[in-house]
């Protein structure tokens, strides 16, 4: 099994500004996901966190607003930028090998102001 | 496209009595399917996983089942307790998806004691 981390755990910030949250997981991994929950809903895919390349994008959320970086296979960062209340969400990496168990983080808790 | 579906979205049963949750899907090209539990702002704890060539997963008090050529996983929960209650939900990993879940919306389940 992997063991994710995120960082920060939650977050008040102020309209415009921009946040970035780190996922590290405990043993290298194939796939690394960012996922967006608002307030009373599931899970929506963000995107797929690509190791050395440009991460791939779901219908709906763009590179400017939540750009993402995947130095190694154990680590990854998504931003949100110019934030706006509607960001206002839980942030969730997610990790899993090939095909197997896919496994997530804690949370990262947004509000923004 | 790939659509999953929880029913019942809320459940209220007394401590004692067995949990039936049930998950849909449309296509039945699929890898596998997760069940997962979320509390209340937290992040997903992974229960169980089906291989797509599996008919049914136990871990302990937790009996998960899939019949993939109908498009049905039930995930049911022995002899209930306060602590089980969260949010339950589902996803599959479809074949073409490289990886990616599909979600379910969630079943909200409260066990009074």
């Amino acid at each position: 099994s992997a063991v994710i981390s995120q960082k920060p755990s939650r977050d008040i910030c102020q309209r415009g500004t921009s946040l970035t949250i780190q996922c590290q997981v405990d043993s290298q991994v194939t796939m690394m996901f960012w996922y967006r929950q608002q307030p009373g809903q599931s899970l929506t895919l963000i995107a797929t966190a690509n190791q050395g390349s440009e991460a791939t994008y779901e219908s709906g959320f763009v590179i400017d607003k939540f750009p993402i970086s995947r130095p190694n296979l154990t680590f990854s960062t998504l931003t949100v930028s110019n934030m706006s209340p509607e960001d206002s969400s839980i942030y969730l990496c997610s990790a899993r090998q090939g095909y197997d168990e896919q496994y997530f983080g804690p949370g990262t808790r947004l509000t923004v102001t | 496209k790939q659509e999953v579906t929880q029913i019942p979205a809320a459940l209220s049963v007394p401590e004692g009595e067995n949990l039936v949750l049930n998950c849909s899907f449309t296509d039945s090209a699929i890898y596998n399917l997760q069940w997962f539990r979320q509390d209340p702002g937290k992040g997903l704890t992974s229960l169980l996983l089906i291989q797509s060539s599996q008919r049914e997963q136990t871990s302990g008090r937790l009996n998960a089942s899939l019949d993939k050529s109908s498009g049905r996983s039930t995930l049911y929960i022995a002899a209930s307790q306060p602590g089980d209650s969260a949010t339950y939900l589902c996803a599959v990993t479809p074949t073409d998806s490289w990886g990616k879940f599909q979600f379910g919306a969630g079943t909200q389940v409260v066990v009074t004691p």
